[in-house]
């Protein structure tokens, strides 16, 4: 079956940094996404990673690693408007639409 | 980067109606959008997958006939929830995609509550 694995959840402090790990197992495999939603709004894109490396953008870098079927997110100089729900997913390639299939979900709480 | 609109943003029906969600992509064609649902603190859970102008692809589970989804142009997707019940409140999400994209975009939901 197909599975995304990442920590429930994540709490620290203001100006630390966070590093939300994502394990994956699905049939196709077309890129690896990262999406941040706060409470009540929609999912907004962070990254895309489709090749092993990282991805920085500003203070969220992003990376993966395609032979351990895992990536991560490094959230640094942590703010206060990073508190939300991080979500890892796959681009699934078997078809030609690349639908989603998203993880769980983490919860960041930043703290003063 | 691209918008996409989702109307209502909340809708309170009685059980045993129907509500349509509209989803619209605002500047650009959208080839492919995606429902999807998602519960109070758990993930985004893939409805279906709609092409404009073929019939919409369910994922197991989802009943098709419950859920009717029109991808009328290339710019409007419709979700109508038919004979809702209780257990169909929930957060009601679309996204769409480009062609050659690897971003999807979301809209901002509909919070669906059946009574």
């Amino acid at each position: 079956g197909q599975s995304l694995e990442q920590p429930s959840e994540v709490t620290a402090v203001e100006g630390a940094i966070v590093q939300i790990n994502c394990t994956y197992q699905t049939s196709g495999f077309y890129g690896l996404s990262w999406y941040q939603q706060h409470d009540g709004g929609a999912p907004t894109f962070l990254s895309y990673n489709a090749l092993d490396g990282l991805e920085e953008t500003g203070r969220f870098s992003s990376f993966l690693s395609r032979s351990d079927s895992y990536g991560y997110l490094l959230l640094q100089e942590l703010q206060m408007k990073d508190s939300a729900s991080y979500f890892c997913a796959v681009r699934d390639g078997t078809d030609s639409w690349g639908k989603l299939q998203f993880g769980a979900g983490t919860q960041v709480v930043v703290t003063p | 980067g691209a918008v996409v609109s989702q109307h209502p943003s909340r809708v309170i029906c009685k059980s045993g109606t129907s509500v349509k969600i509209e989803c619209r992509s605002l500047d650009f064609q959208a080839t492919t959008m995606f429902w999807y649902r998602q519960f109070p603190k758990q993930s985004l859970m893939l409805m279906a997958t709609s092409n404009e102008g073929s019939k919409a692809t369910y994922e197991q589970g989802v009943e098709k006939d419950k859920f009717l989804i029109n991808h009328a142009s290339l710019t409007l997707s419709t979700l109508t929830v038919t004979s809702a019940h209780p257990e169909d409140s929930s957060f009601y999400i679309c996204s769409a995609a480009g062609t050659g994209g690897n971003e999807q975009y979301f809209g901002p939901g509909t919070r669906l509550t059946v009574t």
